[in-house]
């Protein structure tokens, strides 16, 4: 199986400050069909998880524009360009390429 | 609206079985790949199945494989999963969500499972 990892694994952020999260494949996830399955979901507390980026670097809709994801290959990243008190949360990459598809441990964001 | 709503949860006795039921609306649900997703308490999220559109592919995690059945019943707009053999390691809130060929676009409120004698 694919192993995803995460670091950090505990993010304080000061509210208005940037922040980032890293994703690591143990392989690649270029599928076959050329694109690249790196999804990332944000599960804030006592809620079910929702869905902010796919294919690396595309925003669900109404998710805010201070979000963003880039990388390639194996090595991702989730930014959060001024974080705000709605963003504290455990934040996890998913990989949608190879079965079974699999989480990173996630990150969890608060305040500081 | 999208929605999907769950019934099905509870304590079980290891060993013992349970069928999950998740009722979708808002969205043609015949086009969608639908999944279960599941987690432990105070942990991390972990894949358990997921069944195409018609219900021809379905694709299991290895943990479950030969314990667990993913269906469908597209007239009912329903999606399904009997758990059987259940173990203590069961134990965890599973998501209904929209999606599964490479990733979901919506999930359910989710629904205890609870493994204990």
């Amino acid at each position: 199986d694919v192993v995803m990892t995460q670091s950090p694994l505990s993010l304080p952020v000061t509210l208005g400050q940037p922040a980032s999260i890293s994703c690591r494949s143990s392989q690649s996830l270029v599928h076959s069909d050329g694109n690249t399955y790196l999804n990332w979901f944000q599960q804030r507390p006592g809620q079910s998880p929702r869905r902010l980026i796919y294919k690396v670097s595309i925003r669900d809709s109404g998710v805010p524009d201070r979000f963003g994801g880039s990388g390639s290959g194996t090595d991702f990243t989730l930014k959060i360009s001024r974080v705000e008190a709605e963003d504290v949360g455990v934040y996890y990459c998913m990989q949608g390429t190879h079965w079974p598809f699999t989480f990173g441990p996630g990150t969890k964001v608060d305040i500081k | 609206e999208v929605q999907l709503v769950e019934s099905g949860g509870g304590l079980v006795q290891p060993g013992g079985s349970l069928r999950l039921s998740c009722a979708a609306s808002g969205f043609t649900f015949s086009t969608y790949w639908m999944s279960w997703v599941r987690q432990a308490p105070g942990k991390g999220l972990e894949w358990v199945a997921n069944i195409k559109q018609d219900g021809t592919e379905k694709y299991y995690v290895d943990s479950v494989k030969g314990r667990f059945t993913i269906s469908r019943d597209n007239a009912k707009n329903s999606l399904y999963l009997q758990l059987n053999s259940l173990r203590a390691e069961d134990t965890a809130v599973y998501y209904c969500a929209r999606g599964g060929y490479s990733s979901v676009t919506f999930w359910s409120q989710g629904a205890l499972v609870t493994v204990s004698s």
